[in-house]
């Protein structure tokens, strides 16, 4: 398996603009995770799928913030308006919550808003 | 979650044990303790975990303390290529949610 894949891998937008982070989970995982990695909060969970429906989203930071996924093969993270403060690494993480304890991470998304 | 504390960072000659403690001592019946590690610029990496036994595999060993309070991560002979952000996170395991609280890590640097 190829592994978790986001794409893309680096974005840069300007303030104000529409974003949209991509994930391919695993294949067979049933768990997602989007969590988001700057110097000053370290990593932070915003939001958890299990089975396509979202189960804890407390860690989403604002209304700006919402995520879909709308099958077991693909997840979504939008940003709409960005903000500069939006500015960090943004990972996708799949778990197989049935078998394995594990979560696998992608390679993440540096998103760059200026 | 219950709360872990790691040291900020820690130095390792390559070839050596490297062993990465972890205070825990708040942790539950039902919670575990994973270790996942954080190479520059990549997602974190799962090594490995446990509930009350020790625990090896092909990356590590996980030795915990007889009370869980505590548990310290193992690299039998580091590498170069080890030198990462390691964090200790406790979270219920098995089918449940699984929710990882990471901290701040410890930053393991190997040095030739």
């Amino acid at each position: 398996d190829a592994g978790v894949i986001q794409s893309p891998r680096h974005e840069v937008t300007e303030m104000g603009q529409e974003v949209t982070l991509r994930c391919k989970p695993i294949s067979g995982h049933n768990s997602l995770f989007w969590y988001r990695q700057t110097m000053m909060r370290g990593l932070e969970l915003l939001i958890y799928f299990n089975n396509n429906v979202p189960i804890d989203d407390s860690g989403m930071p604002e209304d700006r913030f919402s995520a879909k996924m709308p099958n077991a093969s693909f997840s979504t993270l939008k940003i709409q308006p960005s903000e500069p403060r939006d500015s960090a690494v943004y990972f996708c993480a799949s778990r197989d919550r049935r078998n394995r304890p594990e979560s696998f991470f992608g390679q993440g998304t540096r998103l760059t808003v200026v | 979650d219950a709360k872990t504390t790691q040291p900020t960072s820690m130095d390792c000659a390559e070839g050596r044990a490297a062993n990465l403690p972890c205070n825990h001592s708040t942790i539950s019946g039902n919670e575990y303790v994973y270790w996942y590690r954080q190479i520059h610029s990549q997602g974190p990496q799962y090594i490995i975990h446990g509930l009350k036994n020790n625990e090896t595999n092909e990356m590590a060993s996980l030795i915990i303390t007889e009370d869980r309070k505590s548990s310290t991560l193992i690299l039998p002979h580091a590498t170069l290529r080890d030198t990462a952000v390691y964090y200790c996170i406790v979270s219920i395991g098995g089918t449940s949610y699984g929710k990882l609280t990471f901290g701040q890590g410890t930053i393991l640097t190997v040095h030739p």
